[in-house]
């Protein structure tokens, strides 16, 4: 299948700094990127939708000043977490849509672990 | 009511076992339906899709979709503890929809 890179893969920063997570597609060109976060033990909540060469869709309860995405190629996608907090610590993980593939069909990067001191 | 639901588990098989894991769903929207595997601190890993009511088979996996009733089904034959990972099941209009994900371990 289709791979798709995130850096960094962990990542620990202080209260109130800024860090911005990576996603690339490395083997095909995705038009739409996705983000998402989860929680030990938990499923994949959806955040944000990121289009090329468009402001990205937010999932309703996720702030957009806080968590901003810039999708500036056809190969890469960034999330910024601004002005981190410890609550904002959880596995990031970002998805790239194959236009190739069928449908829906979603390739995941390996996720980046945050952790906010 | 959530769009999909899945049975969080734990779900423990001996080594060698049929295994099913099964998702609802309540979106009649949904088009295609997938499966993930999803290894602990990894990111998911695409099994399976399928779009239609019926049976799609991979190897030792079949995905099993029946619209009539928004039932989801992923069955595992002969299972290996290498299987041992959360399975996510998703259904998908313009965005990916996942179920809770069902923690399966498959005992040597």
């Amino acid at each position: 299948g289709a791979v798709v890179s995130q850096h960094p893969s962990w990542v620990i920063c202080k209260s109130g700094t800024s860090v911005k997570i990576e996603c690339r597609s490395l083997d095909f060109q995705a038009t739409t990127m996705f983000w998402y976060r989860q929680f030990p033990k938990k499923s994949l909540m959806l955040m944000a939708t990121s289009n090329e060469g468009s402001k990205a869709t937010y999932e309703q309860g996720v702030e957009k000043d806080k968590f901003l995405i810039n999708h500036a190629s056809l190969t890469l996608s960034t999330l910024t977490v601004t002005s981190a907090h410890p609550e904002d610590s959880s596995f990031y993980i970002c998805s790239a849509r194959d236009p190739a593939g069928v449908g829906e069909t979603q390739y995941f990067g390996p996720g980046t672990r945050l952790l906010v001191l | 009511q959530k769009e999909v639901e899945q049975d969080p588990g734990p779900l423990s098989v001996p080594e060698g076992a049929i295994v099913s894991l099964n998702c609802t769903y309540s979106n009649s929207a949904f088009q295609y339906f997938m499966w993930y595997r999803q290894y602990s601190r990894k990111g998911p890993e695409l099994l399976m899709y399928t779009y239609s009511s019926g049976n799609k088979e991979d190897g030792r996996f079949t995905a099993q979709v029946d619209k009539s009733s928004k039932y989801i089904s992923l069955f595992i034959r002969d299972s290996q503890p290498s299987d041992s990972a959360t399975y996510l099941c998703g259904g998908a209009t313009n965005k990916l929809i996942f179920g809770t994900g069902t923690l399966l371990a498959v005992q040597p």
